[in-house]
């Protein structure tokens, strides 16, 4: 079966420029999650969506961050404009709804020059 | 708010000898815990969780957890070490009751290096 699939999986852009990733959950997962990683900070919930809907999006940094999913199977995460500090490994992860056990993609590693 | 903790950044052992990874949490009621590793520019894995029932619970690679309820612990374990294994762990909560927060939070990893 596929996984959680990501796209890019690397991207190196400069300081101003829009960044958009993607994400295709687990099919027949109703739950999405966007995580950052960083070393300073480690693994942080951006933002996640139940059933399309976002549920909490706390964590998201600031305006320059934003999150859509137009449908069950497909999910972009955007920064507008990037910065040299948004250079991290962001993830996406999915769920069932009524299941326990979140699995992570590949990872899109972004590099904000 | 719920919380974890890895207190060791790194863990060294010797191929063979056992291992132990430590994580405790902070959780409002009963918790939902979860191991993840993480091997090198790839994504996290799932290793193992504790949802109920068997307080020693049994994953993937031969790994094993133990929930600890009154310590609020759940120390990833495996008997016999392999060079294989070095990665980066993470521990993960989030609390049963709270089906309508179903991320996990994270502790910040230990990162376990096996020497032949």
């Amino acid at each position: 079966d596929a996984g959680v699939i990501q796209s890019p999986r690397h991207e190196v852009t400069e300081m101003g420029q829009e960044v958009t990733l993607r994400c295709k959950p687990i099919s027949g997962h109703n739950s999405l999650f966007w995580y950052r990683q960083t070393m300073m900070r480690g693994l942080e919930l951006l933002i996640y969506f139940n059933n399309n809907v976002p549920i909490d999006d706390s964590g998201m940094p600031e305006d320059r961050f934003s999150a859509k999913m137009p449908n069950a199977s497909f999910s972009t995460l955007k920064i507008q404009p990037s910065e040299p500090r948004d250079s991290a490994v962001y993830f996406c992860a999915s769920s069932r709804v009524d299941g326990n056990t979140i699995y992570f993609g590949e990872g899109s590693w972004l590099t904000v020059v | 708010a719920q919380s974890v903790a890895q207190p060791e950044d790194q863990v060294n052992v010797a191929e063979g000898n056992p291992l132990t990874v430590k994580c405790t949490y902070s959780v409002s009621g009963n918790p939902y815990l979860f191991w993840y590793v993480q091997y090198p520019n790839r994504g996290l894995q799932f290793l193992l969780k504790y949802i109920t029932g068997d307080n020693l619970v049994k994953g993937s690679y031969g790994f094993e957890a133990e929930f600890n309820k009154s310590q609020t612990s759940f120390h990833l374990k495996k008997p016999s070490a392999l060079v294989s294994d070095s990665a980066l762990y993470f521990c993960a909560v989030r609390a049963s009751m709270d089906t309508g927060r179903r991320a996990l939070t994270f502790g910040s990893g230990t990162r376990l290096q096996v020497q032949p």
